[in-house]
């Protein structure tokens, strides 16, 4: 069974820098798995933040950025601000149709 | 501006089915996938299924014995059913958008989510 991983926690200072990432238990990440991220906060539904790897969803601010690392695809805020404390949910495609999500990154912005 | 708001009972006695339905508004629910997501409370995300306008189908295999999505093109509607529910479905479900009908895809729209309890 495919396993999407990422980081259950993180934390970053205001105006820093953070990368969360979205790794697979027995394969690397790439673009064929059109990598996209979602940002949540409590009590509210998912916004879409980075799809195709790279791309920002309208809307988004700069400091939000996609990239494949190595192995995972990632996602980085520059500049963390008070309000980015959220959680963060990737999700993958695994081809046949089929989508599986990550369990998700809490960030807390301190 | 697409919208999407989920609805159905918001308690589900164990063993029996849940029913969600996700009306569309804004846009045309033609030419585009639709999916349902759930989030057990405290938890991650989990892709249950979607369906295409016209009825094709394809299921979280986690799941696929007990689910089935259908749509109705003229209500501008699609639907969950899970059947043999346990307290494990407990979650909020959530419908959405494919942005596209090939290629690199995404969930592009999302409605606010419902909370469906399975009790006694």
């Amino acid at each position: 069974q495919t396993v999407v991983t990422q980081e259950p926690s993180f934390s970053v200072s205001p105006g820093g820098t953070v990368t969360l990432t979205c790794g697979l238990s027995s394969d690397s990440v790439s673009a064929s798995h059109y990598p996209s991220w979602y940002q949540q906060t409590p009590g509210q539904a998912p916004r879409t933040l980075i799809y195709s790897t790279n791309i920002r969803s309208s809307g988004v601010p700069d400091r939000f950025s996609g990239s494949i690392l190595g192995n995972k695809a990632a996602l980085t805020i520059t500049g963390a601000q008070a309000d980015d404390e959220s959680d963060y949910h990737c999700v993958l495609y695994m081809g046949s149709g089929i989508w599986v999500f990550g369990g998700g990154t809490k960030l807390t912005v301190l | 501006q697409v919208q999407l708001q989920e609805s159905g009972p918001g308690l589900v006695k164990p063993s029996e089915t849940l029913s969600l339905t996700c009306t569309v508004s804004g846009d045309s629910i033609s030419n585009y996938y639709w999916a349902w997501i759930r989030q057990p409370p405290g938890k991650g995300l989990e892709w249950i299924g979607w369906i295409y306008y016209r009825g094709n189908t394809n299921y979280n295999p986690s799941l696929k014995s007990r689910v089935t999505i259908s749509v109705d093109t003229p209500k501008s509607q699609f639907s969950l059913k899970l059947s043999s529910v346990t307290a494990a479905d407990t979650a909020v479900y959530y419908c959405a958008r494919f942005a596209a009908v090939a290629g690199p895809n995404w969930f592009d729209s999302w409605g606010q989510g419902t909370l469906v309890t399975v009790s006694s």
